[in-house]
């Protein structure tokens, strides 16, 4: 099947430790994206990724970190310098058009990230 | 960052009533994207525009690309109890997507 597949769905991590969320999409597209939502919360961009080994910050990357060596994947470290990692954190992956404009965006299923 | 102002924050309405909700920002985007949340799960791409002026439709949803740009709105006709849920407009700006800070809609039979 065709999709966006993030891992786990529920991760627990104690305070002060790096945590890598995994997301993996098998549609061919080139953009990725990780947006974090809090409790009652829109989305908020994190780092987003137009081709393989090239990434850019979005509004709040700080403490996070991120990596593209294969088209496929495009996973996030919540790193310890993270102040309040707690909350769900959701993947998407779409395609880029004609003039490499993006178009559609699909979502995977989320992490909820709770830190102890 | 870029802000998408969404609104109505939140809408109490009763079956079978249309809702309308919107999107506006001070920057002009490339496409339009409508998303609909339900608890603890991913948004769902409800619809997609292209081009300035773009009316679309999906079953009951229909959304339009405004014509300056800076705007979309969404409208639901026909409201029933599983519309429930929260709505998120998107913008494409370059390869940047933003959400505005989502519409909760509460649905009573």
């Amino acid at each position: 099947d065709g999709g966006i597949t993030q891992s786990p769905k529920y991760l627990f991590r104690k305070e002060g430790q790096n945590v890598t969320l995994s997301c993996e999409q098998n549609l061919n597209h080139d953009a990725m994206y990780w947006y974090r939502q809090d409790p009652g919360q829109g989305l908020r961009l994190i780092y987003y990724s137009q081709i393989v080994n090239d990434f850019q910050k979005g509004d709040i990357a700080e403490g996070y970190s991120v990596s593209r060596e294969k088209k496929e994947s495009f996973p996030l470290t919540v790193t310890s310098a993270q102040k309040n990692p707690t909350a769900f954190y959701l993947c998407a992956s779409g395609r880029t058009g004609k003039s490499m404009v993006n178009t559609e965006a699909f979502f995977g299923q989320g992490t909820r990230l709770t830190v102890v | 960052g870029q802000q998408l102002n969404q609104s109505p924050q939140s809408m109490f309405i009763q079956e079978g009533e249309d809702v309308s909700m919107n999107c506006t920002s001070s920057s002009i985007f490339n496409t339009w994207l409508w998303y609909k949340q339900d608890p603890g799960e991913g948004p769902v791409l409800l619809i997609a525009l292209y081009k300035a002026g773009e009316l679309t439709s999906n079953g009951r949803l229909t959304a339009q690309f405004g014509i300056t740009r800076k705007d979309s709105f969404l409208n639901i006709s026909a409201s029933i109890p599983s519309d429930v849920g929260i709505y998120f407009c998107a913008g494409h700006r370059g390869s940047r997507l933003t959400f505005g800070e989502g519409t909760q809609l509460t649905v009573n039979p």
